[in-house]
């Protein structure tokens, strides 16, 4: 079974430029969240999706945008980069929708989308 | 809010030996998820082990188990053996029982195993 797939593993951009980064989830899987990793901050939740749902968002500006698609893949996009959202990534599905109902059903990572801004 | 706490940045241990590293966490719920992800230079996060709030058992798997002392709101995680593959950035996170994965992690624990 293929686990979660992130593109592309590695990218540079220049600050004012936009981006957008593609997850497929486990096959099976309906939701998928996003982590923001960096040396400072360290993993910050971005957003969740269900069933093509924002179900939950971070405390992160407007720039920060996603989308999940009908066959479960999801999209996070970055508009205006600045030199700060350089980092690590990470993106992670699950089969629930982490309702009361199921249990420790855990996330899933991929390897991850390392974005450097210049 | 909830939060994390991992107050060792590094740790090491010799190879075959046991290291214990340390999670706190604070919250106001009663049911909740914990758990501990091991990342290696790959960068992948890979599940090492987790622990429901309901149950008083600890977790246990293959030579990792976990101490959670829910009144103390405390969560180790205890490495027996360790081998060379165990190197890697060690997460503590939470997540409520709410219906999110909005998980709460840690700062994380550098582990190197010296041989």
């Amino acid at each position: 079974k293929a686990g979660v797939t992130q593109t592309p593993r590695y990218l540079i951009k220049t600050r004012g430029q936009q981006v957008t980064l593609s997850c497929s989830p486990i096959s099976g899987h309906r939701s998928v969240s996003w982590y923001q990793q960096t040396p400072g901050q360290g993993l910050q939740f971005l957003f969740e999706y269900f069933s093509e749902t924002q179900r939950n968002k971070g405390n992160f500006p407007g720039r920060f945008s996603g989308r999940q698609f009908s066959n479960s893949r999801s999209e996070m996009n970055v508009s205006t980069l600045e030199l700060g959202d350089s980092a690590l990534y990470l993106c992670a599905s699950s089969l629930t929708s982490g309702g009361l109902s199921s249990g420790a059903n855990v996330l899933t990572f991929g390897a991850g989308s390392r974005l450097t801004v210049l | 809010a909830q939060t994390v706490t991992q107050s060792q940045p590094e740790m090491s241990v010799q190879e075959a030996e046991t290291v214990t590293l340390s999670c706190t966490y604070d919250t106001s719920e009663s049911d909740y998820y914990l758990f501990w992800y091991k990342q290696p230079p790959s960068r992948q996060m890979i599940l090492v082990i987790r622990q429901e709030a309901y149950k008083q058992q600890n977790a246990t798997e293959n030579r990792f188990s976990v101490n959670f002392q829910k009144a103390a709101k405390s969560f180790s995680l205890k490495i027996s053996d360790s081998q060379l593959g165990d190197a890697a950035m060690y997460f503590c996170a939470y997540r409520p029982d709410s219906g999110t994965y909005k998980y709460i992690f840690g700062t994380g624990t550098r582990l190197k195993v010296l041989a």
